[in-house]
This record gives structure tokens, sequence and C-alpha cells, in this order.
């Protein structure tokens, strides 16, 4: 069964620094890993998708990098804005069952 | 392209009652996913419609269904409500097909049961 973990929870940073958000998940046999932003009480906007066959999707300031060996991704943020400020979910669709199953996110504050 | 629509975006019943929740997908999109949203429990998947037909089932009781119309539009309905009903509820869309297809979401209908 698969499981996704997200670490750390809750993660605050000054405006300006690069940060890294992890997602862990126990079965490889995935078709793709999505990543995902909510703001509180809206739905989820999607930000980057990566393929099982891909390694990492860029999108301006954000970088995201899957490797299945290790059943690992992260978010990479650079030069992090108040904007960026959010919960961040990570969502891996099994492949199977061909169901996505999200981790519990990451809640992030950019301080200005 | 419009996106995601949901309605209601706000819903207070009461337990006993039943309530069903609308959900428009984006034009060309024959993939419509539910999930329930909880500070307890995060995001759970519900059920997925394809083309008319249920394709996927979470692991919630029979209270809680769904249809799809042949427009796409899709709704879900749950029967005898209890208070732990209470919670976001959130639709996406999607092609459903490939493993390049991502993830839209609507801006969920906030139900409340009291």
């Amino acid at each position: 069964k698969q499981e996704v973990t997200q670490i750390p929870a809750a993660l605050s940073v000054p405006e300006g620094e690069n940060l890294v958000l992890n997602c862990s998940f126990t079965d490889s046999a995935i078709y793709n890993l999505q990543w995902f932003r909510q703001d509180p009480g809206k739905g989820l906007t999607s930000l980057l998708l990566i393929q099982s066959s891909q390694r990492e999707q860029t999108s301006g300031r954000l970088n995201a990098s899957l490797d299945k060996s290790s059943g690992r991704s992260t978010l990479y943020i650079a030069a992090s804005q108040p904007g960026d400020s959010a919960t961040y979910l990570c969502a891996a669709l099994t492949s199977g069952t061909y169901k996505y199953i999200f981790g519990t996110g990451t809640r992030l504050k950019v301080l200005a | 392209k419009a996106g995601v629509t949901q309605t209601p975006r706000y819903l207070i019943k009461t337990r006993g009652q039943q309530v069903t929740l609308s959900c428009s997908p984006i034009s060309g999109h024959r993939s419509v996913s539910w999930y329930q949203q909880t500070p307890g429990q995060g995001l759970q998947f519900l059920f997925e419609y394809f083309s008319e037909t249920q394709r996927n089932k979470g692991n919630f009781p029979g209270r809680f269904s769904g249809r799809q119309f042949s427009n796409s539009r899709s709704e879900m309905n749950v029967s005898t409500l209890e208070l732990g009903d209470s919670a976001l509820y959130l639709c996406a869309s999607s092609s459903g097909t490939g493993s390049n297809s991502p993830l839209h979401f609507g801006n969920g209908t906030r139900l409340t049961v009291t």
C-alpha cells in the first residue's frame, strides 16, 4: 500500500532564502509525481508534474526532482518570497490502482 | 479556458440530512475525481469517474456516492450526514489517460454538519 510522507510539516524562512521541501513514497511503482500548492480555504494549484521516466522538471523559480529508486522527490524553491507562503503537497500516481496518494503537506511561511 | 468549477462554495446541513455537490471539469477532460480534506486526515480519495463510469473508489462508506454525466459534469451525494462529514470537498479533473495528465482542482465546497 502506497504511503506518502512530507517532512517537515511546517517551515518558516526569511525572504530570499533557497529552500527544499521533501516528499517520500514507499512504492516506487508510480506513473508520475505531482507537486501542488494550496492557499488557505482554496483548492490545490498544480505546480509541477514529473513522469516516472524523468528526473526533474523546472518552472521559473521551482525545480522538482524525482528519484524512484530511493522513493524520494524534492521541490526546490529559489529566492523565496512572501507570496510563496502556502501549504505544499506532493501526490504520487500509483501504478496498478491508478490512484493519486497525497502527502500531508508542508506548511511554508516566508517572512518579509 | 475555464477552470474546474464547484458549487456551492459553502453548505451548512443538519445531521441526518443529505447533500449533493456539483463539479464541472475543464472542457475536454473526461476524468473527475473527488477528495475529502480534513485537518486530521488530510486529503483522502473518494472516487473517480471516467467517461460516466466509476473507475476507482476509496475507502468510504456507501453513504458517499457519485455519478458523472455525458458532458463530464459530476455530482457527489452524501446521505444521512454525520458530524464527521464536515470537511472541504475537492473535485479535480484531468484528461484521465497517460502519465502526463496533471490534476486540476476546483476551489472546493466547504460542508459543515451541525
